[in-house]
């Protein structure tokens, strides 16, 4: 797969359930960060969580990093009808000047 | 809370004109970038500006691309000749380091 791959591509849950979607990368990286995009609009970032860190909150937001799997996941909890969004993982390599490389997405659909 | 702010939000261009879009930074960052997101796809990252100079740049930033920073504040990107697949939202982002980007709303760039 490809740097900064999300898994499910798409979720749907009701509000009040908790939302997990998974980024997987290739190459070693400074810090992962996640960003929220609702349809049609602006990059909204969420989360950075360094390579040497491995578990962050804020909010209804936590994000866990496993380096020696390459991957981190996003989880939201207790979901309201407005996190409706896509939701984006994004790699910083170590050897980069500040270049994001950017997942497919997670598209998450929170029904009242 | 300052943020980057581009302009137009919407451009409509005919095919083999030149387009120049417009992003003013958060007044204290030193790189600076563009990316794009083809309606359904990724967003792809095309070029990385640091110290008036380009530090990177993707496969994507061919010739028909450049960018500026002209007058201290504005940072633009210039495509010569558009061609209809370069229709796309094009995101302009900043940072103090290369660490978090801050990221506009986009430019819709449509190219009939």
């Amino acid at each position: 797969s490809q740097q900064g791959e999300e898994d499910p591509q798409a979720l749907s849950i009701q509000e009040g359930e908790n939302a997990t979607m998974n980024c997987s990368y290739k190459t070693s990286i400074n810090n992962l960060q996640w960003y929220r995009q609702n349809s049609g609009r602006g990059l909204v970032h969420l989360i950075l969580i360094r390579s040497n860190e491995r578990e962050k909150h804020s909010g209804r937001l936590r994000v866990t990093l496993d380096t020696s799997k390459k991957s981190s996941s996003l989880l939201i909890t207790a979901s309201r009808a407005a996190d409706t969004a896509s939701y984006f993982c994004a790699t910083l390599q170590t050897d980069s000047w500040g270049k994001l490389q950017f997942g497919a997405g997670t598209q998450v659909v929170v029904t009242p | 809370e300052p943020e980057v702010t581009q302009t137009p939000s919407h451009q409509v261009t005919q095919m083999g004109q030149e387009v120049i879009l417009r992003c003013v930074p958060i007044s204290n960052h030193l790189y600076f970038y563009w990316y794009r997101q083809i309606l359904g796809q990724k967003v792809e990252f095309l070029v990385s500006f640091y110290n008036n100079e380009i530090s990177e740049k993707s496969e994507i930033f061919d010739d028909q691309f450049s960018v500026e920073r002209p007058d201290g504040s504005n940072f633009t990107l210039k495509i010569r000749s558009t061609k209809l697949e370069d229709s796309a939202m094009y995101f302009c982002a900043s940072t103090p380091s290369p660490a978090e980007a801050f990221f506009g709303q986009g430019t819709r760039l449509t190219v009939v």
